[in-house]
């Protein structure tokens, strides 16, 4: 199976800072990778995503950074705004055996200090 | 841009009642999920759908749960007999291929009173 899990549940950053959510995951044959963005009382949006054929893929404004050796993905954050502030969570899509369902890890809230 | 509806936004219900919560799914998407959100905590998969039949379920979707997709839009969730746990966001999913991001709902807020 897959577990997925987050280091810090909570990151407080001041507006302007760049900002660093972590995600650990379990199963060495992963090979897609998914932030989202979860603002209150909405459903997850996708921001940001990577294949494991890759160590790091740019967004605007969002880095994903992807660590295979250690399963260990981050998502970055750049001149972090208030807008920012929401839930992130990593996911990470299972294979056929798994009903290719989508495992999220616990969320990180992202707190943006003006 | 295309997106992934459900109705209604928020269902409030009797406990032992039975809900149907309603998705419409982007249309060109073959994979189908159904999750759920407590308040406060992380999102829970459900049931996922696929080629006509369920393809993986977890342990809260028991006998009380089940999936439908009657025609080629709709894909519906249905709870038997509510419980005060049922209590949650409720959040309909759909992806294009395995490799591709999923697009979730805005989610049904389900209240078991």
């Amino acid at each position: 199976g897959e577990s997925v899990g987050l280091h810090l549940p909570t990151l407080s950053v001041q507006e302007g800072d760049n900002s660093i959510i972590n995600c650990a995951y379990s199963n060495s044959a992963s090979d897609y990778f998914i932030w989202y963005k979860q603002e209150s009382g909405k459903g997850p949006q996708f921001i940001i995503d990577i294949r494991s054929n890759m160590d790091k893929r740019q967004g605007q404004r969002v880095t994903v950074l992807l660590n295979k050796t250690v399963k260990h993905l981050s998502l970055q954050i750049a001149a972090t705004q208030p807008g920012d502030s929401a839930v992130y969570f990593c996911a990470v899509p299972l294979g056929v055996e798994y009903g290719n369902k989508l495992v999220f890890g616990a969320g990180t809230i992202l707190r943006v200090k003006s | 841009e295309p997106e992934v509806t459900q109705t209604p936004s928020h269902q409030v219900t009797q406990m032992g009642q039975e809900v149907i919560l309603r998705c419409v799914p982007i249309s060109n998407h073959l994979y189908f999920y159904w999750y759920r959100q407590i308040l406060g905590q992380k999102v829970e998969f459900l049931v996922s759908f696929y080629n006509n039949e369920i393809s993986e379920k977890s342990e809260i979707f028991d006998d009380q749960f089940s999936v439908e997709r009657p025609d080629g839009s709709n894909f519906t969730l249905k709870i038997r007999s509510t419980k005060l746990e049922d209590s949650a966001m409720y959040f309909c999913a759909s992806r294009l291929s395995r490799v591709t991001e999923a697009f979730f709902g805005q989610g049904t807020r389900l209240t078991v009173v």
